[in-house]
């Protein structure tokens, strides 16, 4: 069975505070991706990575950076946090390849006041 | 126009009802589907793939429609625990990534 874990499952921060979610994966899995989810807009892809230390941007990577310096750990940085952040953070990681199925994690659920 | 679009629901069935729902996409160059379970405040789960001719596991069908984009889901015998959003997920390969899309969901729930 495939485990990816987040590091925190609720995360409460202050305004432009620095951020890092960590996400860890143990399939040996070569892409890892960082969505959030809001309440009707889905999921939206923040950043992936499709190798180590290689990152590709989202559909919304305004705010964010990446880093992924091991395969199995792939970490999502608020550079410097605001209200609008506010959200539920989900990793996933899948095998290479262009037609496989992600795996989550159990989401981060971070409230920036 | 969203690249996948669904019919967010709910739809509200009675235990042992026949439910179906469908997807459509934008992309006419993409290679691979799925449908993907979220129960409330929980992650993303696999559900199935969903294969060109169509494919079927337990009480779950999933059909594709290449030439008018669009992707079902269909739940036989439906039971309270099939209650959940489900999520119809599409592929747009970038470079090497596998890129998916992901649907709003369409949220089903499923009572005595």
């Amino acid at each position: 069975d495939v485990k990816v874990t987040q590091s925190s499952r609720y995360l409460v921060k202050r305004t432009g505070e620095k951020v890092f979610l960590e996400c860890v994966q143990d399939m040996d899995h070569e892409n890892m991706f960082w969505y959030r989810q809001d309440p009707g807009l889905g999921l939206r892809l923040i950043y992936f990575s499709y190798d180590v230390k290689m990152k590709e941007k989202g559909d919304i990577p305004e705010g964010y950076s990446v880093s992924r310096e091991k395969k199995e750990r792939f970490s999502l940085i608020l550079e410097s946090a605001s209200t609008n952040q506010t959200s539920m953070y989900l990793c996933a990681s899948s095998r290479g390849g262009s037609n496989q199925p992600q795996h989550f994690g159990d989401g981060t659920r971070l409230s920036i006041l | 126009r969203k690249e996948v679009e669904q019919d967010p629901g709910p739809f509200n069935v009675p235990e042992g009802a026949t439910v179906a729902f469908n997807c459509t996409y934008s992309n006419s160059a993409s290679q691979s589907f799925f449908w993907y379970r979220q129960d409330c405040r929980k992650e993303p789960k696999l559900l199935m793939s969903v294969y060109s001719s169509g494919n079927e596991d337990g009480r779950f069908t999933a059909q594709l429609n290449r030439a008018s984009q669009y992707i079902s889901l269909l739940i036989r015998d439906s039971k309270l625990s099939d209650s959940a959003t489900y999520l119809c997920v599409v592929n747009s390969a970038a470079g090497t990534a596998s890129k998916l899309t992901f649907g709003t969901g369409t949220r089903l729930q499923v009572t005595l």
